[in-house]
């Protein structure tokens, strides 16, 4: 099947510096990618829809300015949190639309100190 | 509005006993899809099953088991002779038409499931 492959796996950072996330689609094209964040031991919510060559569409609630996608080609989609603070620690997944199926990444585990 | 339902936040159930985790759905699209996942400790979802609206006849793999019922909008989930490895957190999800573009999926809030033996 489509692989999706992100990267970091887990990343840990200080306060106030931003860090890139990447979700890769490694054996297909995607036009299109979502980016979920989960927090502990909550549900999957999705914060924004990915097109490549376009610019990302953002849930209600989600800060453009602080998540910043990027999705320039279309095998790589990146997620940029920006100026990080505590309350942005969660789990960052993505997937990628392929021939109509959602393939997932395995996810990247934010910590910010 | 699209919305998914799992009740049941947390259950516990010895080795070898069945369990099923409930899914209650709301959409007002005539075409939809209904996935389960599972999300191991380790945090990647791993795919177990998708269902088109139009296809209601339950499906059964290995010890899982699904049951569509769309006059009660529920997609059940039922794990036979459950074992250690079960243990996981479960997800109901559901989207549109995935044959459209930019169609994402919403997610249930997950049941535990802890298996002990």
């Amino acid at each position: 099947g489509a692989v999706v492959s992100q990267h970091p796996s887990w990343v840990i950072c200080k306060s106030g510096t931003s860090v890139k996330i990447e979700c890769r689609s490694l054996d297909f094209q995607a036009t299109t990618m979502f980016w979920y964040r989960q927090f502990p031991k909550q549900s999957l919510m999705l914060m924004a829809t990915s097109n490549e060559g376009s610019k990302a569409t953002y849930e209600q609630g989600v800060e453009k300015d602080k998540f910043l996608i990027n999705h320039a080609s279309l095998t790589l989609s990146t997620l940029t949190v920006t100026s990080a603070h505590p309350e942005d620690s969660s789990f960052y997944i993505c997937s990628a639309l392929f021939l109509g199926e959602l393939f997932f990444g395995e996810g990247s585990r934010l910590t910010v100190l | 509005a699209q919305k998914v339902t799992q009740a049941q936040t947390e259950i516990s159930v010895v080795e070898k006993e069945d369990v099923t985790l409930d899914c209650v759905y709301e959409t007002r699209d005539t075409t939809y899809y209904l996935f389960w996942y599972k999300q191991p400790p380790s945090g990647e979802l791993v795919f177990l099953i998708r269902r088109n609206s139009f296809d209601e006849q339950n499906e059964i793999s290995g010890r899982y088991s699904w049951n569509f019922q769309k006059s009660t909008s529920s997609f059940n989930f039922t794990i036979t002779a459950s074992q250690v490895v079960d243990s996981a957190v479960y997800f109901c999800a559901l989207s549109g038409s995935t044959n459209q573009a930019g169609t994402a999926l919403i997610f249930g809030k997950g049941t535990t499931l802890s298996v002990s033996s």
